[in-house]
């Protein structure tokens, strides 16, 4: 299973958009609605900031949204902010039960 | 508070067969599916397999780089997880985390514990 495909690093202004694509195959994040996002910050434990394509976790600002299109899943932050910098990995579950992880986008408050 | 902590980790040696340990709190672990991601040094986080419920037989699947090497169980009455890595390879240097899966996400991380593997 190789891991599904993230640009390597975006940036923006504090208070800007930015948007993570992640994409896939019809085995993965085109099979079904089970992709999540998460943020790890070195030395931390990740977190997850989205689950089931679109659906916040109590206590994720709701500037983190979801969304999904056939293949490709994508995690927009609006209004970014300092603490948002970190990397992001996007996970889909796959055939056979398993999970696959996005390849890690670094994202970068100029 | 969910906690998940991990140990076992360090050095080994090619071909060793150390098992790491993952000690939980504040949920009722026999409740959930559990599993076991790592991160290999300067690449990104891949899941490693995971364990189902003890009325689902305590089924277990992995990712095709372990399958065969690797061996995720569980201890309800413990409270704990355990992931036996045998046939080590350099390829599985790597932080190892503990986390809960839970509907299709992975809700609770561990800190995560080292395996180095070098002569």
């Amino acid at each position: 299973q190789s891991a599904l495909t993230q640009p390597r690093s975006v940036s923006g202004s504090p208070g800007q958009s930015v948007t993570i694509s992640c994409t896939g195959t019809s085995s993965d994040v085109g099979r079904e609605n089970y992709v999540s996002w998460y943020q790890h910050h070195p030395g931390k434990a990740p977190k997850v900031m989205i689950y089931d394509v679109n659906k916040r976790p109590s206590g994720v600002p709701d500037r983190f949204s979801g969304s999904k299109s056939g293949n490709t899943a994508s995690l927009t932050i609006s209004g970014l902010q300092p603490e948002d910098e970190g990397d992001y990995y996007c996970c889909s579950s796959a055939a056979t039960y398993t999970y696959v992880f996005g390849s890690v986008t670094r994202v970068t408050v100029l | 508070e969910v906690q998940l902590v991990e140990s076992g980790g360090g050095l080994v040696q090619p071909g060793g067969s150390p098992r790491l340990s993952c000690a939980a709190s504040g949920f009722t672990f026999s409740d959930y599916y559990m599993a076991w991601v790592r991160q290999a040094p300067g690449q990104g986080l891949e899941w490693v397999g995971r364990i189902r419920l003890k009325r689902e037989s305590y089924t277990t699947e992995y990712a095709a780089s372990v399958e065969g090497r690797f061996i995720i169980s569980r201890d309800d009455s413990k409270n704990s997880l355990y992931l036996q890595m045998n046939s080590l390879e350099t390829e599985d240097t790597a932080v190892y985390y503990c986390v809960r899966e839970y509907w299709f996400r992975f809700d609770y991380w561990g800190q995560g514990t080292v395996v180095t593997v070098s002569s």
